[in-house]
């Protein structure tokens, strides 16, 4: 059965920290894996990332996959209030038009 | 831009009630995805499309049914509400490259 796991599912920081959220996936026909960042309503796109230890950036989120040890993290420097929010973890397979998303985790950026 | 919409941001239904959910896409996009999200549980599939008048189950099907009769449109129909259907209901559309855009949820409360 095809799996996605994010971890920690919860996580409390204050402004300034750095936090890395991290997805480990167990699946068959592996082809690309993606962020979303969820705050009150609709996920929004983050990252696509599809072949191993090329960092995709975004400001201060970054984001950088490993196939062979089946994992991805997100770092997210210098945090804001802004940064607050669900963030999922989503794997896209090959032959499939279906993604398989992780738990979520649930970051709180206290001020 | 793409542009996913839910046809509510909230319902309350009583238990026993047909429900229908209606999430419409402006990009031609062919797949449609229903999705519930509860806490702790990520993001399930319950159904998607690749085409007019096509339909696939997901990872939790039951009890929901589904509609898709123009391409712009994907509608989730629960023939019977149940309070174990109290969920957000998030639609998706894609063109099929992996990344998925989607609606703002309907949070619904079934009573």
């Amino acid at each position: 059965e095809d799996k996605v796991v994010q971890s920690p599912l919860s996580l409390v920081v204050h402004e300034g920290d750095t936090v890395t959220l991290n997805c480990s996936y167990e699946v068959t026909n592996f082809r690309s894996l993606l962020w979303y960042k969820q705050e009150k309503k609709a996920p929004t796109f983050l990252f696509m990332l599809t072949s191993s230890g090329i960092e995709k950036k975004s400001g201060r989120l970054s984001s950088i996959l490993d196939k062979k040890e089946l994992f991805s993290i997100l770092n997210i420097t210098a945090t804001q209030t802004g940064d607050s929010a669900i963030y999922l973890c989503a794997v896209d397979l090959q032959g499939a038009q279906k993604l398989v998303f992780g738990q979520g985790t649930r970051l709180t950026i206290n001020p | 831009d793409v542009k996913v919409t839910q046809s509510s941001r909230y319902l309350v239904k009583r238990t026993g009630e047909k429900v229908f959910l209606e999430c419409v896409q402006d990009m031609d996009h062919e797949n449609m995805f229903w999705y519930r999200q509860d806490p702790g549980l990520g993001l399930r599939l319950i159904y998607f499309s690749y085409d007019v008048k096509m339909k696939e189950k997901g990872d939790i099907p039951e009890g929901y049914s589904v509609s898709r009769e123009k391409k712009e449109r994907f509608s989730l129909i629960l023939e019977s509400a149940s309070t174990n259907q109290t969920s957000m209901y998030l639609c998706a559309s894609s063109s099929g490259q992996g990344t998925q855009y989607f609606g703002p949820g309907t949070r619904l409360l079934v009573l």
